[in-house]
């Protein structure tokens, strides 16, 4: 059971607009910033959206993330065929004086 | 270029050990924090230990603690993970990954490609 709560799976047809939720609490979200990763089948994680909303160079400004209380999300607009992937929700946990993972949300592009 | 490259995988027993290795380059290794990651076979990624650069904080996740410890050698550029007393539920891709902010330790901005430890008899 994570600490942080992701759905399972989204989905949506090219170009469409898929949001995928992350839920804490206080001593992780509520508190600290968020991240998101994208993990491409077979590879390793890649660090997608950082502190809540920035976005690394070279990260394409069809990846949004917000937060607002004890939870965040991940928009991907104008969905492409290459953005099938696993996402990550990422934060640091207080209480357990660690990082925190959610579960994980697989994006299917239909 | 920034590059992690992970390596001492392999196939344990359960009750064994391993010691994993992170090698760093590209970058000032001993200014940066160094996290270990897992993953289990079609599972989600796991928090398992962190090391800031002088080696003077350290974290292990209630999963692993008293059986793994983290270490690094910054004269090497260097991370290892010391694994003991290993069991089935061990068994992930383990990924070494740099903590972009030594402050913001979820904010990993570069990650190795993993090493496989399997436990199993």
């Amino acid at each position: 059971q994570s600490v942080l709560t992701q759905p399972p799976s989204a989905s949506g047809t090219p170009g469409q607009r898929v949001t995928i939720s992350c839920s804490g609490s206080s001593s992780n979200i509520g508190n600290n910033f968020v991240y998101w990763y994208q993990q491409l089948p077979g590879t390793a994680p890649k660090l997608l959206i950082y502190r809540n909303r920035q976005r690394p160079s070279g990260v394409p400004d069809r990846f949004s993330g917000s937060q607002s209380g004890t939870s965040a999300s991940l928009a991907i607009s104008g969905l492409r065929s290459e953005d099938e992937a696993d996402y990550y929700c990422a934060a640091w946990d207080d209480r357990l004086s660690g990082g925190v993972f959610g579960g994980g949300t697989k994006v299917t592009v239909l | 270029e920034v590059q992690l490259v992970e390596s001492g995988g392999g196939l344990v027993q359960p009750g064994g050990s391993l010691r994993l290795s992170c090698t760093a380059s590209g970058f000032s290794f001993s200014d940066y924090s160094m996290i270990w990651v897992r993953q289990a076979p079609g599972k989600g990624l796991e928090w398992v230990s962190y090391i800031s650069g002088s080696s003077d904080t350290i974290y292990y996740a209630d999963s692993v603690k008293g059986r793994f410890t983290i270490s690094r050698d910054n004269a090497e550029n260097s991370l290892f993970l010391h694994m003991n007393s290993l069991r089935a539920e061990d068994t992930a891709v383990y990924y070494c990954a740099r903590a972009a902010d030594k402050w913001e330790l979820p904010y990993l901005d570069y990650w190795g490609q993993g090493t496989l430890v399997t436990v199993s008899s």
